[in-house]
């Protein structure tokens, strides 16, 4: 059984640069999930995909976009970057429904906005 | 939404001594309740989680207490050892709605050898 795998595991983007991060989820997971951690805090939802459709989302703003493909992979799009931005991206799978919906987090991929 | 808040924010024992970890939410909805444990530039690892018609689960020397009138739950980890230094998570999830985890801010545990 393969774990969550997120790539890459770092990048640095300029303001105004787009980012695409990706996932792919455990092995038998449907459902991805992503996730903002900014230093010093608690992940914050940003959304959730399920069947290639958005089921839910977090408050982020329209220039976060994802995607999910037939394999349950998943991409993470953030345009017009700002330095708010910069944090850890983490992604978790899940399969919608387990009686709890237990999440796997991915190592993340770190990005920082200069 | 879902708020859910941790208390506290740093927590500093003695190896041996047991360490508790509290958070409340506010959405009556919830009913799932998960504790991560995240260590220094790894990902998060769910280490205990319980749902709404449990009172209390354990597991070896981690346990969680869930008061649902009040709306707060605990972790308690006793005899905590140096490897338990991390930062840990608590977070609610309905299983309605929005289906996501809201997690609390976090609390670093330090256990001083």
């Amino acid at each position: 059984e393969t774990g969550v795998t997120q790539s890459p595991t770092h990048l640095i983007k300029t303001r105004g640069q787009q980012v695409t991060l990706r996932c792919s989820s455990q092995s038998g997971h449907n459902t991805v999930s992503w996730y903002q951690q900014a230093l010093g805090q608690g992940p914050q939802f940003i959304f959730q995909y399920y069947r290639e459709e958005e089921n839910g989302r977090g408050n982020f703003p329209p220039r976060f976009s994802g995607l999910q493909f037939p394999n349950y992979s998943s991409e993470l799009n953030v345009n017009a970057l700002e330095l708010d931005d910069s944090a850890l991206y983490l992604c978790a799978s899940s399969y919608m429904g387990s009686s709890t919906g237990e999440l796997f987090f991915g190592e993340g991929s770190r990005l920082t906005v200069l | 939404g879902e708020n859910v808040e941790q208390h506290p924010s740093t927590l500093s024992v003695q190896e041996g001594d047991s360490a508790v970890i509290k958070c409340t939410y506010s959405d009556s909805a919830s009913n799932y309740f998960p504790w991560y444990k995240q260590e220094l530039g790894k990902r998060p690892q769910l280490i205990i989680d319980i749902r709404s018609n449990v009172g209390e689960k354990k597991d070896q020397r981690i346990a969680v207490t869930l008061n649902k009138t009040a709306k707060h739950f605990s972790l308690h980890i006793t005899e905590t050892q140096p490897e338990d230094s991390a930062v840990y998570f608590c977070a609610a999830k309905a299983d309605t709605g929005r289906r996501a985890l809201t997690f609390g801010s976090g609390t670093r545990l330090q256990v001083q050898p």
